[in-house]
């Protein structure tokens, strides 16, 4: 299966910051997706990124709180701007490809808002 | 829309103790079922899946068959290990293989020697 490297795995950051977590993909992957959890909470997916157009947001999530970046087929990023307490989640970016039976997700990161 | 129910945890067993943690869902078709499991402070991973009715998925002991006519995907093992004590999210998604997973709320399992 494909190897994610998701980094910075951790980080504290200030309110009204923002911090780009980035999505290395050893593999070219169809799709990839951005999810978010909140603590104690299951996974929501914010976006869905597909090379070279526009990532597609769920409700509830906005381009101007969350760009994605997907300038190639093995490499996104995805800012969280502004941040605010409310913020502090882990977020995980998740790739399938035809290649690829099954969804594999990177490690995380861990973000808090302070 | 699809949706995924899970028990509430945590489960809280003793060693060599038999697992189940259940899991029904809702789907307008026929997706395919996944565990994954989230061990303290990393990602997840994915422990088993299954693509069609009547599948059995299986891993590290775990298993989990697709039921269509009671809609579920039941985790079991017949003999739980410290190690064991993780996250366990049940999902599905996949009509196409490209599309997003659904996930239920997680069920912390706690394992005791």
């Amino acid at each position: 299966s494909a190897v994610i490297s998701q980094k910075p795995s951790r980080d504290i950051c200030q309110r009204g910051t923002s911090l780009t977590i980035q999505c290395q993909v050893d593999s070219q992957v169809t799709m990839m997706f951005w999810y978010r959890q909140q603590p104690g909470q299951s996974l929501t997916l914010i976006a869905t990124a597909n090379q070279g157009s526009e990532a597609t947001y769920e409700s509830g999530f906005v381009i101007d709180k969350f760009p994605i970046s997907r300038p190639n087929l093995t490499f996104s990023t995805l800012t969280v701007s502004n941040m605010s307490p409310e913020d502090s989640s882990i977020y995980l970016c998740s790739v399938v490809s035809e290649a690829i039976y099954g969804y594999t997700f990177g490690s995380g990161t861990r973000l808090t808002v302070v | 829309g699809d949706s995924v129910t899970q028990m509430e945890g945590p489960v809280t067993l003793s060693e060599e103790a038999f697992l189940t943690i259940n899991c029904t869902y809702t789907a307008t078709g026929y997706p395919s079922l996944f565990w994954y499991v989230q061990y303290p402070g990393e990602g997840l991973q994915l422990l088993l899946k299954a693509t069609k009715a009547d599948d059995k998925g299986s891993n590290k002991g775990f298993e989990a068959t697709y039921r269509k006519e009671t809609t579920s995907f039941h985790l079991e093992k017949g003999s739980v290990q410290v190690s064991d004590s993780a996250v366990y999210f049940c999902a599905l998604g996949g009509y196409t293989g490209f599309q997003k997973l659904v996930f239920g709320t997680g069920t912390r399992l706690l394992v005791s020697p």
